[in-house]
């Protein structure tokens, strides 16, 4: 399978504990995208990386949030202190970087389903 | 203002039968995308068809087709011959520019067909 993989798949945590999420893009993407997205809502835009850069953040990503793409490869995602309203899918997507623009189509992988009890 | 409107919550239609689902959309950058995705129950966002805005011809793959009014700002997913694997989650989105981010997602459009 070449398409995005994210693991774990669920994850159930208690109110304040930490918790990290892994995005493997498809092979050679360069761009890398982490969305999240609540009960009877659209996908919201999280953060975007270039390869190991992370060049924009949305304001949905508080201070207790944090992405890395320490090689250009795979993303983590770290939720510090989790809070109830940290429940929800959060996405993954990629890109090739090719087709530049707003052609450049995102391809995304199956979700993380968070629950904060 | 919402950049992207789906005013349907839910629709049915009788398997294969054709169904529109709607949306519209909202900017003012001359270039942008459209694109259409499906997320079925387990998740994942399949992509299904794009548009842009300079495109001339409405988008098709397969079952699939764009109906792409610019002047309306809308970008209807038709589906056509409908299977029961289409029940699903549908997802309207865009993308401004020459920005390589943000994608903006309607609301959703939850299709289920009836045998």
């Amino acid at each position: 399978d070449t398409g995005v993989s994210q693991n774990p798949r669920h994850k159930i945590t208690k109110r304040g504990q930490n918790v990290t999420f892994r995005c493997d893009p498809i092979s050679e993407h360069n761009r890398l995208y982490w969305y999240r997205q609540t009960l009877g809502q659209g996908p919201e835009f999280l953060t975007y990386f270039q390869n190991e850069a992370q060049l924009e953040k949305s304001r949905l990503l508080s201070d207790r949030f944090s992405a890395e793409r320490p090689k250009g490869s795979f993303s983590t995602l770290e939720i510090q202190r989790t809070e109830q309203g940290d429940s929800a899918m959060y996405l993954c997507a990629s890109s090739s970087g090719l087709a530049g623009g707003p052609r450049e189509t995102q391809y995304f992988g199956p979700g993380t389903r968070l629950l904060v009890l | 203002a919402q950049k992207i409107t789906q005013t349907q919550p839910g629709m049915f239609v009788q398997e294969k039968e054709a169904v529109t689902l709607d949306c519209t959309y909202d900017t003012s950058d001359p270039s942008y995308g459209l694109f259409w995705y499906k997320q079925p129950s387990s998740g994942e966002m399949i992509f299904l068809i794009y548009q842009g805005s300079y495109d001339q011809q409405n988008a098709t793959e397969g079952r699939y087709s764009l109906n792409f009014q610019k002047a309306r700002k809308s970008a209807n997913l038709v589906i056509s011959a409908s299977q029961l694997g289409d029940s699903a989650m549908y997802f309207c989105a865009m993308r401004e520019g020459r920005r390589a981010n943000n994608l903006f997602f309607g609301t959703g459009t939850r299709l289920t067909v009836i045998p």
